[in-house]
């Protein structure tokens, strides 16, 4: 069955580095997004991406958030200058078309700032 | 208001109990899906389950659209049946998925 990887699972990083995360929706999926858990907390919408341009994000995903399709299976978050409070859980998760409503979630990549 | 709702918030469990796990949501979300968080935080798809009821090995849902409730059973649990389950539906005005608090299971061997 197709499933969605993330790359890597655990990154350490310190406080203001660049990190990138990598995600591999399933093939044929049209729609993608990232999702964060913060320790002990719900998992929250981050953005939604669609057609090479960002369709929603929240009000999490400020300016040192970015995210791109380079080509055509990977899908990438970009946090440019980290903080302490980035350290979480990142998941990426993507749908199939317009028409279905299933997310299909990776397993996530625990992201450690220090 | 909350829009998905989860109890208990946890149980505990001796290995082989039955439990079951609900989720309550409001009238602006539908297309329920349940998921498991291991203890090494990966999330786990365990079900789509707008509607009806759907098995799979010793986990089983069924959702209640129209009572806006849905409930994940676990038979004869073990211990790697332990984490946190989540359920999350869609939110109607876009596609975005609305996670509850999740429910903490801890099965005792």
């Amino acid at each position: 069955e197709p499933e969605v990887t993330q790359t890597p699972s655990h990154q350490v990083t310190q406080m203001g580095q660049e990190v990138i995360l990598r995600c591999v929706p399933i093939s044929n999926h049209l729609y993608f997004y990232w999702y964060r858990q913060i320790l002990g907390q719900k998992v929250e919408f981050l953005v939604s991406f669609y057609n090479n341009e960002i369709s929603e994000k929240s009000e999490i995903f400020d300016d040192q958030f970015s995210v791109e399709r380079p080509d055509g299976s990977n899908f990438t978050l970009k946090i440019r200058s980290t903080k302490l409070e980035d350290s979480a859980m990142y998941f990426c998760a993507s749908r199939r078309d317009r028409d279905t409503y299933e997310q299909y979630f990776g397993p996530g990549t625990r992201l450690t700032v220090t | 208001g909350i829009q998905v709702e989860q109890s208990p918030p946890d149980l505990i469990l001796q290995e082989g109990a039955n439990s079951t796990l609900r989720c309550n949501f409001s009238d602006s979300v539908n297309n329920l899906q349940w998921f498991h968080q291991n203890p090494w935080g990966q999330l786990i798809n365990l079900f789509y389950i707008p509607s009806g009821t759907k098995q799979n090995g010793r986990l089983s849902a069924t959702t209640v659209a129209t009572e806006r409730y849905s409930l994940l059973y676990i038979s004869s649990s073990q211990t790697t049946d332990s984490g946190v389950y989540f359920c999350a539906g869609v939110l109607l005005w876009d596609y975005k998925l609305s996670f509850g608090a999740g429910t903490t299971v801890t099965v005792r061997a």
